[in-house]
């Protein structure tokens, strides 16, 4: 079973700064990675699949990279509509088995 | 444009069944895979499981296996997750999710309001 692991678990940055968020999964998912931001009381929407392509209608601030074990979502220069929680998570083929990391709460500092 | 829309929260007894939906639109239902997540108070994703419409094709997460029910009516684009016998531990906010896949890749898109279900005796 893959484990994805996301650091750190709270990340306090301040607006217009940048955020560096990491994924690490227990062995090779290839580029087969997502990224999710869940707002409060929200569900999940999808920022980056395939590890670095973006969404539909999200903002060029937002980006993926990495592949094979490490993965990293970087928000170049952060609105307030930013803060929340993010999600990696990844797809094995088979048998399909989608694994989510635990999450990274982004706060205002 | 896109979505799924699921049936609203319900408050159940412990040992009850209870069987929640999701309905597609703005799309071919049949042609897409979806699949549950479950998030638990103050907790992350799970994936619970998957189902294809279009021939009701199912796959479990091991976690899940035998714990819920998928399944799919295609006539109304409506999928499903059901439980025989509730648990004070299925209280959670259960999502529908659409599966897109592009070669090996897999991903959630968009994703239902959610279902909140409630456990308590």
């Amino acid at each position: 079973e893959i484990v994805m692991t996301q650091s750190p678990a709270t990340l306090s940055v301040s607006p217009g700064e940048r955020a560096t968020l990491s994924c690490r999964a227990s062995q090779s998912v290839s580029s087969n990675l997502a990224w999710y931001q869940q707002k409060p009381g929200q569900a999940p929407r999808l920022l980056i699949y395939g590890a670095s392509t973006r969404a539909t209608g999200i903002p060029a601030r937002f980006s993926g990279s990495g592949s094979g074990t490490e993965f990293t979502l970087t928000i170049s220069s952060l609105q307030s509509e930013d803060f929340a929680v993010y999600y990696c998570q990844q797809y094995n083929n088979w048998p399909p088995v989608y694994t989510f990391g635990q999450g990274t709460k982004l706060e205002i500092k | 444009e896109v979505q799924l829309v699921q049936s609203g929260a319900e408050v159940k007894k412990p040992g009850e069944s209870l069987k929640i939906s999701c309905k597609g639109s703005g799309y071919s239902f049949t042609s897409y895979w979806i699949g549950w997540v479950r998030q638990m108070p103050g907790k992350g994703l799970e994936w619970m499981g998957i189902i294809y419409p279009g021939d009701s094709d199912t796959r479990y997460s091991p976690s899940f296996q035998g714990q819920v029910t998928i399944s799919a009516d295609k006539s109304i684009s409506t999928a499903y997750l059901q439980w025989s016998s509730l648990k004070a531990s299925d209280t959670a906010m259960y999502y529908c999710a659409r599966v897109v896949i592009t070669g090996t890749s897999n991903w959630f898109d968009p994703w239902g309001q959610g279902t909140l279900v409630t456990v308590s005796s």
